[in-house]
């Protein structure tokens, strides 16, 4: 059950704020952030896990509602370095324990 | 950097070839996952193995095989490729058998190109 992801693009200035979403139609146990520049290999972010608890890192925010089956990525003051290609990885409750990651939603911001 | 390491950096081969993509997990790490990224895919999970063991598959084709070695270093073989093999290939490692809590690290990848 692969994740949706919206926007599928954005394009920001820095320093503008950014949302990216990350959306299951079934019960979700755990989400995972990570981050791809062009031909590079995805860099983990963070993991929002059932229950509330949260590991990554300190400058970025995530938020998981388990009633809706939603978790959601803040950029905040975005600098050049934020560009890439988002994906959330899902793992749903009861389910294979290996993350199902979205198409990845492309973050582009110029200067 | 994260730790794992991968080889070749790019392939380029014929259909029908057979090729060999190798991978070392980081010091410490006990489970490898091989995925399949295309150009219009997101991350494709192909197949798990933990401590030299197969755990998980995804979708995985029946003309690629996996294995670990007691030094937990694994291999991916693809054969009989066809053009649409073509794709990038990470490996990912992380500590315990489950992914569901855990961090993977993502390796640098092999760019498969069948022409």
């Amino acid at each position: 059950q692969q994740p949706v992801q919206s926007p599928q693009a954005v394009i920001l200035r820095e320093g503008e704020d950014a949302v990216i979403n990350c959306s299951s139609s079934k019960a979700l146990y755990s989400v995972h952030w990570y981050r791809q520049k062009h031909g590079e290999a995805p860099v983990f972010l963070m993991i929002l896990l059932k229950g509330g608890e949260q590991k990554g890192h300190e400058k970025i925010s995530a938020s998981f509602n388990e009633k809706k089956q939603q978790s959601s990525l803040y950029l905040t003051a975005s600098q050049l370095s934020y560009s890439g290609t988002y994906f959330c990885g899902t793992v749903l409750s009861g389910g294979s324990y290996i993350p199902t990651f979205g198409r990845g939603t492309s973050l582009i911001v110029h200067p | 950097d994260s730790g794992v390491t991968q080889t070749p950096k790019h392939l380029i081969t014929a259909t029908g070839q057979r090729v060999t993509l190798r991978c070392s997990p980081r010091s410490g790490d006990l489970s490898v996952y091989w995925y399949q990224q295309s150009l219009d895919q997101g991350l494709q999970f192909l197949i798990q193995y933990y401590n030299g063991e197969e755990r998980a598959k995804g979708n995985i084709l029946e003309r690629f095989s996996a294995q670990q070695f007691p030094d937990l270093h694994s291999e991916l073989n693809l054969s009989s490729l066809e053009l649409g093999d073509s794709a990038l290939y990470f490996c990912a490692s992380s500590i315990r058998d489950s992914a569901a809590t855990d961090t993977q690290y993502f390796g640098p990848g092999t760019r498969l190109t069948v022409l």
